[in-house]
């Protein structure tokens, strides 16, 4: 069965500097991975994702995230934190052999302080 | 924000009764999926519809049922409500099944039972 796995539950950062949320996953062909953001009451907002090809995926509000295959992970990374970046962030999965299906991580609450 | 709508945006239900959840697809997207967010969890997946079919689906009872319109508008069905049937329910949109696509999420309908 596939599966995400965010291990830390919140992560505190100060403005201005760099942040990393940690994601790994477990699936039994090749991974299609994505990260999503939430604000609270809204919907969650699509951010990257790994298809294929470069390792290093840049996405939206200057994320960036790293796919290492051998680690089996996906860290969210961004070299300086705003105050706005604080919010709930998932990591998903895809797997072929399980349909269409996403599978998300518990998440993690991003803070970052002033 | 994405140009999925979802409606109710609350509601409020006794434990045996039936609700009906609405979600507009973003305009160009074929493929809608539904996902249960309890609180304090990342989105579990109900469903997908691809072109009026169902097209995969998570583990969810049969009480959890789904249509998808010729306009891929789609409707959640839920029949006899159980406690714990209160969440929050994400609707997202993608411009097909594939799983390389990333799906746009709706804000939400925020479901209690009581």
């Amino acid at each position: 069965a596939q599966s995400v796995a965010q291990p830390e539950d919140q992560v505190n950062v100060a403005e201005g500097n760099p942040l990393t949320v940690k994601c790994t996953y477990s699936v039994s062909g090749n991974p299609y991975l994505f990260w999503y953001v939430q604000y609270p009451n809204r919907g969650l907002q699509f951010l990257l994702k790994y298809i294929t090809g470069d390792n290093l995926v840049k996405g939206s509000y200057g994320f960036e995230a790293e796919f290492n295959k051998s680690q089996t992970s996906f860290h969210l990374k961004k070299p300086s934190a705003l105050v706005s970046d604080s919010a709930l962030y998932f990591c998903a999965v895809r797997d072929l052999n399980y349909g269409q299906n996403f599978v998300f991580g518990p998440g993690t609450r991003l803070s970052v302080l002033p | 924000e994405t140009g999925v709508t979802q409606s109710p945006t609350h509601l409020i239900k006794t434990r045996g009764q039936q609700v009906t959840l609405r979600c507009s697809s973003q305009s160009g997207h074929n493929t809608v999926s539904w996902y249960q967010q309890a609180l304090g969890q990342g989105p579990q997946f109900i469903f997908q519809y691809y072109r009026e079919e169902e097209n995969g689906r998570g583990n969810f009872p049969p009480r959890f049922s789904g249509l998808q319109f010729p306009n891929y508008s789609s409707e959640l069905n839920v029949n006899a409500l159980e406690l714990d049937d209160s969440a929050l329910y994400l609707c997202a949109s993608s411009k097909g099944s594939d799983r390389a696509y990333e799906q746009y999420f709706g804000p939400g309908t925020r479901l209690t039972v009581t």
